[in-house]
């Protein structure tokens, strides 16, 4: 079966750092570029970042730009979000899902962030 | 403010025909960029439900089809189900801001 589970969501203050993973099964991991996409409280679904299949290309929104770093270890079948100076405004459900032409046709089931003091 | 203008909401009656606008610009939909759509069911992860603008993944019913014209697209849904009650999102890839973008998103209610 394929499958995307998120991890490493949590209660942060604001200022601090988080790093989410995301673990791939049932599909060849190495082959796929992977997306974090998320979605704040009661508002809807918002590009973060893009990784290619090796890691030669990565995209970020402005919105996390410069704060947030992805990454993959293909050997682990494993994508990593590493999230620094969070924000309130960063608070959201974090998904990973596969990149196919533009489109994301695998989605995990999303791990919560929640940026507050 | 999405990139990608939808209606906030939607409705319609059990069995009858819905459909959903996604409204671009000349630098995503306009583009050479195609259009896709997700559904999200309450309280659940977003699933693909059209992609390439106009193609169903085997698993979704052909009661849903999407349509591309200019800086625009759209979703029909034929033969309304409870169990279509959802948001729906449109969403493209930008060259402007390279990066990927979505609609602000649509919810269906089934009345």
């Amino acid at each position: 079966e394929v499958q995307l589970v998120e991890s490493g969501g949590g209660l942060v203050q604001p200022g601090g750092s988080l790093r989410l993973s995301c673990a791939a099964s049932g599909f060849i991991f190495s082959t796929y570029s992977m997306n974090w996409v998320r979605q704040a409280p009661g508002k809807g679904l918002e590009w973060v970042s893009y990784i290619t299949s090796t890691s030669g290309s990565l995209y970020y929104a402005d919105s996390v730009k410069g704060r947030f770093t992805i990454s993959r270890d293909n050997a682990k079948n494993s994508l990593y979000l590493q999230m620094n100076s969070l924000r309130a405004e960063d608070t959201a459900v974090y998904y990973c899902a596969t990149v196919y032409s533009y489109y994301m046709d695998v989605w995990g089931k999303g791990t919560t962030v929640t940026v507050s003091s | 403010q999405s990139v990608l203008t939808q209606p906030p909401s939607v409705s319609g009656a059990p069995g009858q025909r819905v459909t959903i606008s996604c409204t671009g610009s000349s630098s995503n939909i306009g583009a050479r960029y195609d259009v896709h759509w997700y559904q999200q069911l309450p309280g659940t992860a977003p699933k693909l439900l059209i992609y390439g603008n106009s193609n169903r993944p085997s698993r979704v019913p052909d009661r849903f089809s999407g349509s591309k014209s200019g800086t625009s697209a759209s979703l029909a849904i034929s033969g309304l189900q409870a169990e279509d009650e959802a948001d729906y999102y449109c969403q493209s890839y930008d060259s402007s801001l390279s990066g990927w973008v979505f609609g602000g998103g649509t919810r269906l209610t089934v009345l």
